[in-house]
Order: C-alpha cells, then structure tokens, then sequence
C-alpha cells in the first residue's frame, strides 16, 4: 500500500461518454500528477498540480480535464475520448514538485474505451 | 530522440542468476536517475536514485545502480534474483529545466524461471 488510491480500478466507457477518475492521497504531499501508460509507449506525464495550482500541463487534449480541489485529492474528467485513449492511468503524488522527489504511483484506473 | 532509452525490452533469466538491466540517458535530461518497479497489476514503486555523490546506489530488494559519466548509463543490478523481482523495471530522468516531470525509459520486463 502505497498511500494512493485510484478508483475505479477498471472503467469502460464509449465514446459519447462522460466519466471521472478519483485519485487520493494519504501522505500529506503537496504535489500530485497523473501519467498515462499505454501498451509499448513510455509513460507520459499529463499533468502536474503543486498546492493545488496546475504547474506543468504536457499537451493533453481538452477531452482530459484535470481537477484538484485540495492537496489530498486529483480528479481526471474524461469526455468524448477516442480508442487509442485506451490505457492505464496512473495518479501520483510527491512531497513537493521538485524533479528530484520520490514519486508514490497508484494502482492505476485501467480505461477502456470502446 | 528518446532522452531515456532501455535497451532490453525483455529479459529472461533463472533464478539466482545475476542481472542486469540498462539504461543510458542523453544531454537533454538532468543526471538525476531513477530506477522504479512495477509489479504486476499494480503502480510503480521507487527502488533507487541517484542525485549526487557516490556514483555506486544502492537500493530496495537487493537492486543497485552505477552511474556512469562517461558511459552515459545508469545500469541496474541484482547479483541473484528471485522468482518475487519478475516485474517491469522503469529508468527515469527529469527533462532540464521542468518542474515535477519526469521522462520514462520504455521499461524492461525481467521473467525470473525456476
């Protein structure tokens, strides 16, 4: 246990759909992000929230809506997403947002999008 | 071009065999390493890093890591794995200059055989 808790741990959804991944952290980090893993593909940093202010924002498309209405807890509204979102989202979180902090990774929401 | 790259995509050894699973960064991230663990169905957890001072760190599970300048590499190791160490192993640098960001190596996935 990890101190992360992603919910759900498996969603499957269509492309018209509208859904929420939950993520919460019980270590008293101030930093939080959510990372995309998908088959054969490295992972990729989607977004990062230091106290709860958006500090990185790497390209996501707007059918991802990040949201952190406290340090505690990060939530990704998903909305009209296509096939290749497919993937396991992962949520971590660290101390501070310093490229040199441990990360402390989730379980992962494996999403399917059909 | 990949700045963290991961030679082996697979590696298959026997148990109490030893092991070694590479990683070379290029000039693009900062010479802070990571090396995380994904077991199955689960998040990563850190095994060990690298941020300054004795090139040789050693970390969780028996694992450790050289890092090396002039080689540009950052290869981890096990003198004798365990059936437990089958999993993915991620090696990781944050980009110079972000915040929070990490950049993910493709991952090498160790099958440990009795």
């Amino acid at each position: 246990e990890t101190g992360v808790t992603q919910t759900p741990r498996h969603l499957v959804m269509g492309m018209t759909n509208k859904k929420s991944l939950k993520c919460e952290q019980h270590l008293g980090h101030n930093a939080m992000y959510w990372y995309k893993q998908s088959a054969k593909k490295p992972l990729e940093l989607m977004f990062v929230y230091s106290l709860e202010e958006r500090v990185e924002n790497n390209s996501v498309p707007s059918r991802f809506s990040p949201e952190c209405p406290n340090s505690s807890h990060l939530f990704l509204h998903l909305h009209t997403l296509q096939p290749e979102d497919s993937a396991l989202y992962l949520c971590a979180s660290s101390s501070h947002a310093g490229t040199n902090e441990k990360l402390f990774f989730g379980s992962g929401t494996q999403l399917s999008v059909l | 071009a990949q700045s963290v790259t991961q030679l082996d995509s697979q590696v298959p050894v026997f148990e109490e065999a030893p092991v070694e699973l590479r990683c070379n960064y290029s000039s693009s991230v900062s010479v802070y390493l990571f090396w995380y663990v994904q077991y199955p169905n689960q998040g990563l957890q850190l095994l060990l890093k690298y941020l300054s001072g004795s090139t040789l760190v050693k970390g969780i599970n028996g694992f450790e890591a050289e890092f090396n300048k002039s080689q540009t590499s950052f290869h981890l190791r096990k003198p004798s794995v365990h059936i437990s160490d089958t999993a993915e192993y991620f090696c990781a640098s944050p980009p110079r200059g972000s915040q929070g960001n990490l950049i993910f190596g493709k991952g090498t996935k160790l099958s440990v055989k009795p």
